[in-house]
């Protein structure tokens, strides 16, 4: 039962390049969302997901893109990294019945 | 704009002492109120959470009092253990947008219970 995993956990890249942070879940819950965590600032909302290929912007949606093609994977993609992306990424999902959301363990990415 | 307001930042408590936190809305849409426990280097998980049309849920130590007039709720850890030193989001969602309950979370209070 492996609920919901993120990878890769950590993650180091340089300013300008792509990179994708991998989420996939197994309880085939509707709704699945990515968070970041900044020190100061909480968990604030960069995209969700209602359902396979409907995706809709949260708070800080600038300099990310997310798909998904499959219910239970919800990649978030950096076009272009840049310094200030330098965060803990948080994917969580959440089923209709009860709208709880669970979350994974995180990626730590860090943009030099 | 925070839409969450959470205080204290950080609180210690001695053990088996009442730990409080407590958070502010202004959002009246909102609609459902979880609390979230995260310890360093995991991810937050669901610890409690509250409907509008109830008061007050208790579950072991840990309780949220809801004040629906004032906007603002909290969560209360009867007898303090030193394994509860942690990280405690609020958070708060509305069913009338088409999110799926997306959360909006306060900063969170990192609580320390000493022996």
């Amino acid at each position: 039962d492996a609920g919901i995993t993120q990878s890769p956990r950590y993650k180091i890249t340089e300013t300008g390049r792509q990179v994708t942070l991998m989420c996939h879940q197994t309880w085939s819950h509707s709704y699945m969302f990515w968070y970041r965590q900044d020190l100061g600032h909480g968990l604030r909302l960069i995209y969700y997901s209602a359902a396979a290929d409907i995706t809709d912007k949260g708070e800080v949606p600038d300099g990310y893109v997310v798909s998904r093609s499959k219910t239970e994977n919800f990649p978030l993609t950096l076009e272009s990294a840049t310094r200030s992306q330098t965060s803990v990424y948080f994917c969580a999902s959440a089923g209709t019945a009860t709208y709880e959301q669970y979350f994974g363990p995180g990626t730590r990415l860090t943009v030099t | 704009q925070q839409q969450v307001k959470q205080s204290p930042q950080s609180l210690i408590v001695q053990k088996g002492g009442i730990s409080i936190i407590n958070c502010a809305y202004e959002n009246t849409a909102f609609d459902y109120f979880p609390w979230y426990q995260q310890f360093p280097g995991k991810g937050p998980a669901l610890l409690i959470a509250i409907r509008p049309d109830v008061s007050e849920k208790k579950e072991g130590r840990f309780t949220i009092s809801f004040n629906k007039s004032a906007k603002q709720f909290s969560l209360h850890i009867m007898d303090s253990q030193p394994g509860d030193s942690a990280t405690y989001f609020c958070a708060a969602s509305s069913r009338s947008t088409n999110s799926g309950y997306a959360l909006n979370f306060g900063k969170g209070t990192s609580l320390l219970v000493t022996p």
